[in-house]
């Protein structure tokens, strides 16, 4: 079965430090995304991508994020300056059309800030 | 905006009991609703999903769900639990009207006993 795939699975930085977390959707899906799990917390989303661009983003993703799609399989999204309260679980999913079909998820990175 | 509760933090049961997980959800218009689950160590998996018809909904791993409209509920069910159905569920919930992305629960994490 096709899978979303993650890397790191687990990731230190400290703080103030850029990290990019990467992400390798199934191959024949559109729509992208990232989502975050703050440990003990909702899994909260961060932003969809679609046709090159941000589709849709939360409060949560503010100037510090970013994602991109640099090539025809990977997605990434980029910390500029982490802090603390970044650490987290991320994870990448990905849909093959219109997103209420449900979504393939990655099995996530643990980033932690030091 | 739609918003999601799962009123258990976790839920203890013995293998071979049957289960329930509860799920309410907030929002004005007929929302999309998922169950997925999440095993030490690995993405979020889709368990089953509803948008419209049979509010009696059936997904993968012999569980189903059940739309309430009247109670604002979809709760999970499997009749009779495995060793391996120790996990973390997630409900969540899309808005048909507007943003399809859909809004996570807090997770119930399912302990069986054996």
């Amino acid at each position: 079965e096709p899978e979303v795939t993650q890397t790191p699975s687990h990731q230190v930085t400290q703080m103030g430090q850029e990290v990019i977390l990467r992400c390798v959707p199934i191959s024949n899906h559109l729509y992208f995304y990232w989502y975050r799990q703050i440990l003990g917390q909702k899994v909260e989303f961060l932003v969809s991508f679609y046709n090159n661009e941000i589709s849709e983003k939360s409060e949560i993703f503010d100037d510090q994020f970013s994602v991109e799609r640099p090539d025809g399989s990977n997605f990434t999204l980029k910390i500029r300056s982490t802090k603390l309260e970044d650490s987290a679980m991320y994870f990448c999913a990905s849909s093959e059309s219109w997103p209420n079909y449900g979504y393939t998820f990655g099995s996530g990175t643990r980033l932690t800030v030091v | 905006a739609q918003s999601v509760t799962q009123p258990d933090i976790h839920i203890t049961v013995s293998e071979g009991a049957s289960l329930e997980l509860r799920c309410n959800y907030s929002y004005g218009a007929t929302p999309y609703l998922f169950w997925y689950v999440q095993s030490p160590g690995q993405g979020l998996q889709l368990l089953l999903k509803y948008f419209s018809g049979d509010t009696l909904v059936q997904g993968i791993k012999g569980f189903e769900a059940e739309f309430k409209r009247s109670q604002s509920s979809f709760n999970l069910r499997k009749p009779s639990v495995h060793w391996s159905d120790a996990a973390e569920y997630f409900c969540a919930v899309g808005a048909s009207g507007g943003s399809y992305i859909p809004t996570f629960g807090r997770g119930t994490s399912l302990i069986v006993h054996p």
